[in-house]
């Protein structure tokens, strides 16, 4: 699986968007680009996963740039229940997942 | 139902101890993970089953002993502990097949080894 880069923390206020980047310039063209939060002390969630199409579901929005080595995880109205640890992660899809997590983002929304 | 379980929620246990750790899930998955989780760490895998077999083992020790049962239940026999595996150990499930294969992880089992 490929290799990703993510800033070690970010601020947002709440209500505003939150935009959290991720590098993945090694990006094979059949790996996906995953995006898992984990709130502290709980497992890790699914929130968005796409290959070179942007993807929007009810929790978030993934913009993926056209070279595919970059994307960036919105989250249009940041509430305080957003802050934790986001995690980019970039594999093959199917099969089983063998989920590497990075280091990740911790986000943390402020009044 | 899109939960993974996992009991005990927390679980205190001396370095000659045998415990066991109990996660299910209900969605048809047949991929099943156990990770260890550190305080400030991310998660590290240590153990995939695919199809109720071991397909990766990610070097752990022996004291720690998966076992598969069926298609719905994961097992983690415990043995022998010491103190620095104390750590949250979290349970994922996914499905191998399709498009959404997106994994679905438990909220954890905290073990404090003394």
């Amino acid at each position: 699986d490929a290799k990703t880069t993510q800033p070690p923390s970010m601020d947002c206020a709440e209500g505003r968007a939150a935009n959290l980047p991720c590098n993945h310039s090694t990006i094979s063209g059949n790996e996906y680009v995953y995006w898992y939060r984990q709130i502290h002390s709980q497992g890790p969630q699914y929130i968005i996963h796409g290959l070179k199409n942007n993807e929007t579901n009810e929790m978030a929005s993934l913009i993926i740039t056209e070279d595919r080595k970059s994307s960036t995880l919105i989250l249009p109205h940041a509430t305080l229940r957003d802050t934790a640890v986001y995690y980019c992660i970039v594999r093959v899809l199917g099969g089983y997942q063998k989920v590497t997590f990075g280091t990740g983002t911790k986000l943390q929304v402020i009044p | 139902d899109t939960e993974v379980t996992q009991t005990p929620k927390h679980l205190v246990m001396g370095m000659t101890n045998k415990k066991s750790l109990k996660c299910e899930q209900h969605m048809g998955h047949r991929a099943m993970y156990w990770y260890k989780q550190k305080a400030k760490k991310p998660p590290e895998l240590m153990f995939v089953y695919s199809y109720e077999k071991l397909s990766i083992n990610e070097s752990v020790p022996s004291r720690f002993s998966p076992e598969c049962p069926n298609s719905s239940l994961l097992n983690l026999h415990l043995h022998a502990l010491q103190p620095e595996d104390s750590a949250l150990y979290l349970c994922a499930s996914s499905s191998r097949t399709g498009t959404n294969t997106e994994a679905f992880f438990g909220q954890g089992t905290r073990l404090t080894v003394v």
